[in-house]
């Protein structure tokens, strides 16, 4: 069975730290995806990345950077936590040419 | 500016009832519809739509496009309290990075 694989289910933090959330797919695929989950807002692109080394800004990228140096490892770093950025993160994958995406099972964080 | 919107945002039926979901989209250079079902962790894939008018079915659950119209709807009959979940509509761009465009969903609760 295929799996998006993130690290953390449930994690708090303290606002001004640097938070890592990691996520690792066993598809071999080439396109790897951030977002955040809020109520009211849904799904909200943070940063992709379509290969090795390669990332793209999406929809909100302020606060947050990304790191893909290996092609099954995604990891979307907070530089220095705040309050704001309270959220549920959900990651995903797709192969090129894909029409959708598999998602992982999401990390709850609370900045305190 | 692509947008999806899903409608109506809440929903609350009893068992058996039957409901319909609606998604409309702006989308630049549109090519799939998705839908998902999203309960406590990772949005699951129910249906890909690629083409007006072909209604794709799996058990009670039912979802069709229409292009010219730019909506798709998703339909569950006879519905039972384990179809409580999120619905996600998404739309998915030609020749990109296969970036999905979500809707905010709609929270469906089935009561029995």
């Amino acid at each position: 069975d295929v799996k998006v694989t993130q690290s953390s289910r449930y994690l708090v933090k303290r606002t001004g730290e640097k938070v890592f959330l990691e996520c690792v797919q066993d598809m071999d695929h080439e396109n790897m995806f951030w977002y955040r989950q809020d109520p009211g807002l849904g799904l909200r692109l943070i940063y992709f990345s379509y290969d090795v080394k390669m990332k793209e800004k999406g929809d909100i990228p302020e606060g947050y950077s990304v790191s893909r140096e290996k092609k099954e490892r995604f990891s979307l770093i907070l530089e220095s936590a705040s309050t704001n950025q309270t959220s549920m993160y959900l990651c995903a994958s797709s192969p090129p040419g894909s029409y959708g995406y598999t998602f992982g099972s999401g990390t709850r964080l609370t900045v305190v | 500016e692509d947008k999806v919107v899903q409608s109506p945002l809440s929903l609350v039926v009893h068992e058996g009832d039957t409901v319909t979901l609606n998604c409309s989209y702006e989308v630049t250079n549109f090519r799939s519809l998705l839908w998902y079902k999203q309960e406590k962790k990772a949005p699951t894939f129910l249906f890909m739509l690629t083409s007006s008018g072909i209604e794709k079915k799996s058990g009670r659950l039912s979802s069709i496009l229409d292009k010219k119209e730019l909506f798709s709807i998703l339909n569950i009959t006879a519905t039972q309290t384990g179809d409580s979940a999120v619905y996600l509509c998404a739309a998915e761009r030609q020749g990109g990075s296969e970036k999905l465009v979500f809707g905010k969903g709609t929270k469906l609760t089935v009561n029995p």
